[in-house]
């Protein structure tokens, strides 16, 4: 089946430390491409988006992500996180097959960080 | 800015009773959508709309009927509550999902199915 996996559901780091959260998506053709952020209590956020052009995409927050066409991935990544960073992400596309108006989420990976 | 707005952020309800869900938006999104967050499942589609007077099936519809009578509004409700739908509810709204634009999520609704 088609679908958006985040490999990882749970992440504890500290802070500093650096962060790369992996998504990979099995959908062929043209994508879009997000990754959204739910703080705890609050509703998703965008972090960043890739339509075309430049693979490596960044974001609010320091945040950035490469898109790789070859690996289906779409790796979010963080140099030195914070305790601020604690949250749930999520890795979306939009694949263009279906008409562009559905938007599949993966199953979201939950970052604590320890201050 | 309001951006979405979704009402009631909480409620509980026995089985079988019914219920409707509101969401607004005041951003003149064409696109609307709900989702459901179950944990470890991240958010699934259960209806979506692409303009008013629209409405198609999203990932997992069944249980859940869907109205889009304003542009502003979409409305999600549940005929005959079951104890599998206790989730948390988001509604969105985009312009256009094709051109690369991104989705304005509401507050959630979290609902209890007792």
């Amino acid at each position: 089946a088609q679908s958006v996996s985040q490999h990882n559901h749970h992440v504890i780091l500290s802070e500093a430390a650096s962060l790369e959260l992996g998504c990979n998506y099995s959908y062929g053709g043209t994508v879009n491409l997000f990754w959204y952020v739910q703080y705890p209590g609050q509703h998703l956020q965008l972090l960043l988006k890739y339509f075309s052009g430049d693979p490596l995409v960044k974001g609010i927050k320091g945040f950035e992500a490469e898109f790789i066409k070859s690996k289906f991935s779409f790796n979010l990544r963080k140099p030195s996180v914070q305790w601020s960073d604690t949250a749930e992400y999520f890795c979306a596309v939009i694949p263009f097959h279906t008409g562009g108006f559905k938007t599949i989420f993966g199953a979201g990976t939950r970052l604590f960080v320890k201050a | 800015n309001a951006g979405v707005t979704q009402t009631p952020k909480f409620r509980v309800l026995k089985t079988g009773q019914s219920m409707t869900l509101l969401c607004a938006q005041d951003m003149n999104h064409e696109y609307m959508y709900w989702y459901r967050q179950d944990p470890g499942m991240g958010l699934r589609l259960i209806h979506y709309s692409v303009g008013e007077g629209t409405t198609a099936k999203g990932e997992v519809p069944d249980g859940y009927n869907v109205s889009r009578l304003k542009k502003q509004n979409f409305l999600l409700g549940l005929e005959s509550a079951a104890p599998s739908q206790t989730s948390v509810y988001f509604c969105a709204s985009s312009y256009s999902p094709v051109h690369n634009q991104p989705q304005h999520f509401g507050d959630g609704t979290r609902l209890s199915i007792l």
